[in-house]
C-alpha cells in the first residue's frame, strides 16, 4: 500500500532533550515536506526537500532540522525542543513539486 | 511571500453545490493554485490545482479568475464527507520552488 508514515505518533518530551520523529515513503517519490499545524495558525511549512541530499526552509525552520540521505527517508530533529513546539507535525511527500502531496498521520508533540 | 486569504466558515446544504473563494492578490506569474481539505483528525488530503485556465477532477472544479487575484473551488454536490477544512495554497515558483504558503482555511458545514 502507498504510503506516508511517521514515527512515533505521539510523544512527550522534555525541554532540551533531542528527539527525532521519522518519516517515510514507500511511493519512489523525489518532494519531501515537514509542516507543523496549530490551533489559530493551520498548517505552516518547516522544511521541504527537492530530493537527496537537497534541503531548503520553509515559513517556520527556526529550532528544527532535517536531512535527506535517503530518497524514502526525511526525518525532522529538533535538537533542543522547547514548549513553543508542542505541536501536530505532518510529513508529506509527492513524485515532484508539482504532484499532489501525500500526507502521514501526524505525530502529535508535547514539550514540558 | 504571496498569501491567500479565505472566509474562516461557510455553510452548505447536502447534495448542493458549493463554491469556496480564495483570494491571492499578491500572486505572482509563477505561483499555482492548489487546494486540499483536511477531515477532522487526518492530515491533508490534495483536492486539484491549476496555474492559469479552469480545471476540473473527480473531486471538483477550480475556477481562476482572469487575473489570477482569486479563486473558486466548486463541490457540485456537497455530502456530508465533505465537511472539512479547505485550504487554499500558493505553490511558489522561481527561486522558491517547492515552497508552500497555506491559507487559514475555510470551515465547511454540511447540513443533512
Amino acid at each position: 500500500e502507498a504510503q506516508v508514515t511517521q514515527n512515533p505518533r505521539y510523544l512527550i518530551t522534555v525541554t532540551g532533550k533531542k528527539l527525532t520523529v521519522t518519516c517515510s515513503q514507500n511511493m519512489n517519490h523525489e518532494y519531501m515536506s515537514w509542516y507543523r499545524q496549530d490551533p489559530g495558525l493551520g498548517l505552516r511549512q518547516i522544511y521541504y526537500s527537492m530530493n537527496v541530499e537537497v534541503t531548503d526552509k520553509g515559513d517556520v525552520p527556526e529550532g528544527y532540522k532535517v536531512s535527506r540521505k535517503e530518497k524514502r527517508n526525511f526525518p525532522l530533529i529538533l535538537e533542543s525542543p522547547s514548549p513553543n513546539q508542542t505541536s501536530l507535525y505532518f510529513c508529506a511527500s509527492s513524485l515532484s513539486i508539482g504532484n499532489e502531496q501525500y500526507f502521514g498521520p501526524g505525530t502529535r508533540l508535547t514539550v514540558t | 511571500d504571496a498569501k491567500t486569504t479565505q472566509p474562516n466558515s461557510m455553510e452548505s446544504n447536502e447534495e448542493e453545490p458549493v463554491h469556496l473563494p480564495c483570494n491571492h492578490s499578491t500572486i505572482s506569474g509563477t505561483d499555482y493554485i492548489h487546494w486540499y481539505r483536511q477531515l477532522p483528525s487526518q492530515g491533508p488530503e490534495y483536492v486539484i490545482h491549476g496555474l492559469t485556465s479552469n480545471v476540473n477532477n473527480r473531486m471538483a472544479s477550480l475556477a481562476i479568475a482572469e487575473d489570477r487575484k482569486s479563486s473558486t473551488l466548486i463541490l457540485h454536490r456537497a455530502t456530508l464527507r465533505d465537511a472539512a477544512v479547505y485550504y487554499c495554497i500558493l505553490r511558489a515558483g522561481g527561486t522558491s520552488y517547492g515552497k508552500l504558503t497555506f491559507g487559514q482555511g475555510t470551515i465547511l458545514t454540511v447540513h443533512p
